[in-house]
């Protein structure tokens, strides 16, 4: 069974610029996580979907970040404009409904580096 | 929101030593309590999943025990060996699995 895929790996631009980061999670998963994690730091989760429901979106910065998950498969996370403390791992998880118990899949994350 | 800490946040450890650390959260209203380990340039991984009082879960090396009373958990590793260095972290799936800030182990041969 295919993991949760993370796409790019690596990413560099220059601030004010727009980036997006894909994930395509673990095929009957109906949760999906997106998480920024800085350095020397825990994940910061920053937005949960159930379905293509946002269910807790309070730790996402919305005047610059955005999230979508159309037909409750695959998600793309935005950031427009980027800046300099945007640098950071980003890191999707899908988790199924069964359970609370049942634990998370990540994938191996987007290094956002902004310059 | 629990107010989720593990300590300490880092460890430096030598080869063949056990060692421990900690999670700690607000007794009330717990649901579940999730271990993971997070090795460079990989995928945080899940180690445990624990939810009752008095658990104790054992994988290889690697152990967990959960006090829901008092609102903590151990993480054990017995005779540490260089590739047990990661970043160990602690979350909650009613908490939206938010996770702890870590614990850093080092290992060193």
């Amino acid at each position: 069974e295919a993991g949760v895929v993370q796409s790019p790996r690596y990413k560099i631009i220059e601030k004010k610029q727009p980036v997006a980061f894909w994930c395509n999670p673990i095929s009957g998963h109906n949760t999906l996580y997106w998480y920024r994690q800085n350095l020397g730091q825990g994940p910061e989760l920053l937005i949960r979907y159930e379905n293509e429901e946002a269910v807790d979106d309070s730790q996402l910065p919305k005047d610059r970040f955005s999230a979508e998950r159309l037909k409750g498969v695959d998600s793309t996370l935005k950031i427009q404009p980027a800046e300099l403390g945007d640098s950071a791992v980003y890191l999707c998880a899908s988790s199924s409904p069964t359970g609370e118990g049942t634990e998370a899949f990540f994938g191996q994350g987007t290094r956002l580096t902004v310059v | 929101i629990l107010n989720v800490e593990q300590s300490p946040q880092s460890l430096h450890v030598q080869e063949g030593d056990s060692t421990n650390f900690t999670c700690s959260f607000p007794s009330s209203n717990f649901y579940a309590l999730h271990w993971y380990r997070w090795e460079t340039a990989k995928s945080p991984e899940a180690l445990f999943v624990m939810t009752l009082n008095g658990d104790e879960k054992k994988k290889g090396r690697i152990s967990a025990t959960l006090n829901t009373k008092e609102g903590y958990s151990y993480l054990y590793i017995k005779g540490s060996q260089p590739e047990d260095s990661a970043t160990y972290l602690c979350a909650f799936p009613n908490n939206d699995m938010r996770f702890g800030a870590g614990t850093r182990l080092t290992v060193k041969p």
